[in-house]
């Protein structure tokens, strides 16, 4: 099955830095790569995605970027705002419509 | 609704005792997914349905863990026998479609067993 590995596992940048998370992921049929945001004792959010067929995205401070030769993709948050404290999660989905997440990234935005 | 939604938000069980969690998913969406949340840990698979049919329940812990989706729109997850190792948040989600739909995830249940 699908493996999803993320890095770092924590994450503190100054306010306005980037801040980037990796993830590699096993199975090169996988076709779907979600990134959610979860706040404590929430639930995790979709913030982004990117299918397979497309190198990367991007949506205002956010974007991501997937290599699909070397199995890995990325998210990239510009502009970093206290708000954007949380853990980060990525997501593969393999074929057979199954989810496999990373173990997630803890990111501290430092005003 | 507009959204999934769980219940009970918090549950405290004894060791021992059952206990049944609800999921109630996006209206229309066909395929439902169960996860197990441990603290500081991604969400693990449990069971997977594409309508009513459970087409996956390899990430089950035990025989204790049975879930059901009858009529293809709510869904129970239920633990028999709780353990303490059974504590943690369980979370629900669902999904428009099979093949690159996002899945929507409930708030969650967290299960404490003492």
């Amino acid at each position: 099955g699908e493996n999803v590995e993320q890095h770092p596992s924590t994450l503190s940048v100054q306010e306005g830095d980037s801040a980037v998370i990796k993830c590699t992921y096993s199975d090169s049929a996988s076709n779907y790569f979600p990134w959610y945001k979860q706040e404590l004792g929430k639930r995790p959010q979709l913030i982004i995605d990117i299918r397979s067929n497309v190198g990367e995205k991007k949506d205002q401070r956010i974007a991501v970027t997937l290599n699909k030769t070397a199995k890995h993709f990325s998210l990239h948050i510009t502009e970093t705002q206290p708000e954007d404290s949380a853990v980060y999660f990525c997501a593969a989905k393999d074929t057979g419509n199954q989810f496999y997440f990373g173990t997630g990234t803890s990111l501290t935005v430092i005003p | 609704g507009a959204g999934v939604s769980q219940s009970p938000r918090y549950k405290v069980a004894k060791r021992g005792q059952d206990v049944a969690l609800r999921c109630d998913p996006i209206s229309g969406h066909v395929s439902l997914f169960w996860y197990q949340q441990a603290l500081g840990q991604g969400p693990e698979f449990l069971t997977y349905f594409q309508n009513e049919a459970q087409l996956d329940k390899s990430g089950l812990p035990s025989d204790r863990f049975f879930a059901e989706r009858p009529e293809g729109s709510v869904s129970t997850l239920k633990i028999q026998r709780t353990q303490q190792e059974d504590s943690a948040v369980y979370l629900c989600a669902s999904s428009a479609r099979q093949g690159q739909s996002p899945l929507h995830f409930g708030n969650g249940t967290r299960l404490t067993v003492t």
